[in-house]
């Protein structure tokens, strides 16, 4: 069965400081990965999404980047954080571009920026 | 450019009761798929039910169901005897089927179930 894991699940960091978070997927073969931000009453915030190695599509300008270096790995980075990237960070993977849309999720990653 | 609405930010039910949580969008696409996802305290988000577009038949899954109105771009989610665990946030999502854009999910609905 497939599986996804993300982490760390909880991080607090200080404003300028870098930023990584890392999400893989067990259990299939070129899935689609997804990074949300979930900020309170906004909702989920599509960041970023990669259909393959090494293709990423942004959503959001931001100082954030993501990565994927591996089929199944996908990470997210920041060089500088800022107070606003706090939030609760979601990957999640699908089969292809969510032709029949479920995704499925990691447990979530809840960074604070101080 | 797609979106989705859900109005309701938070709700409560008691336990054994239904409720109904509301859901409009918009797309000039024909044919999509609408998502309930449900989201508890955990965190770990699960999809609750899925209903295709050029399917006139509400989608159900055991206590949930939902009522999809094409027309009028609706699509809400009914839960039946609600129980104490299905305290959680729900979002609508949707994503047309010609697959070139990731899903689009609503603000979500906080919804508690008290017993």
């Amino acid at each position: 069965s497939q599986t996804i894991h993300q982490w760390p699940a909880t991080l607090v960091q200080p404003v300028g400081s870098p930023l990584s978070l890392e999400c893989t997927v067990e259990g299939t073969s070129n899935p689609n990965l997804y990074w949300y931000r979930q900020a309170a009453g906004r909702g989920l915030q599509l960041l970023f999404y990669s259909v393959g190695i090494g293709q990423i599509s942004s959503e959001v300008p931001q100082n954030l980047s993501a990565s994927r270096p591996q089929d199944r790995q996908f990470i997210l980075s920041s060089k500088k954080l800022l107070l606003s990237d706090s939030g609760f960070y979601l990957c999640a993977w699908s089969v292809g571009l969510a032709s029949t849309g479920e995704l499925f999720f990691g447990e979530g990653s809840r960074l604070t920026v101080l | 450019a797609q979106t989705v609405t859900q109005s309701q930010p938070e709700m409560s039910v008691q336990e054994a009761e239904t409720v109904t949580l509301s859901c409009t969008y918009d797309t000039s696409e024909s044919n999509y798929y609408l998502f309930w996802y449900k989201q508890p305290p955990s965190r770990q988000m699960i999809l609750v039910i899925r209903q295709e577009a050029y399917k006139q038949q509400n989608a159900t899954e055991n206590r949930f169901s939902v009522n999809f109105q094409k027309a009028a771009k609706s699509f809400s989610l009914k839960i039946s005897d609600s129980q104490l665990g299905d305290t959680a946030m729900y979002f609508c999502a949707f994503i047309p089927n010609s697959g070139n854009t990731p899903l689009v999910f609503g603000k979500g609905t906080r919804l508690s179930v008290i017993a």
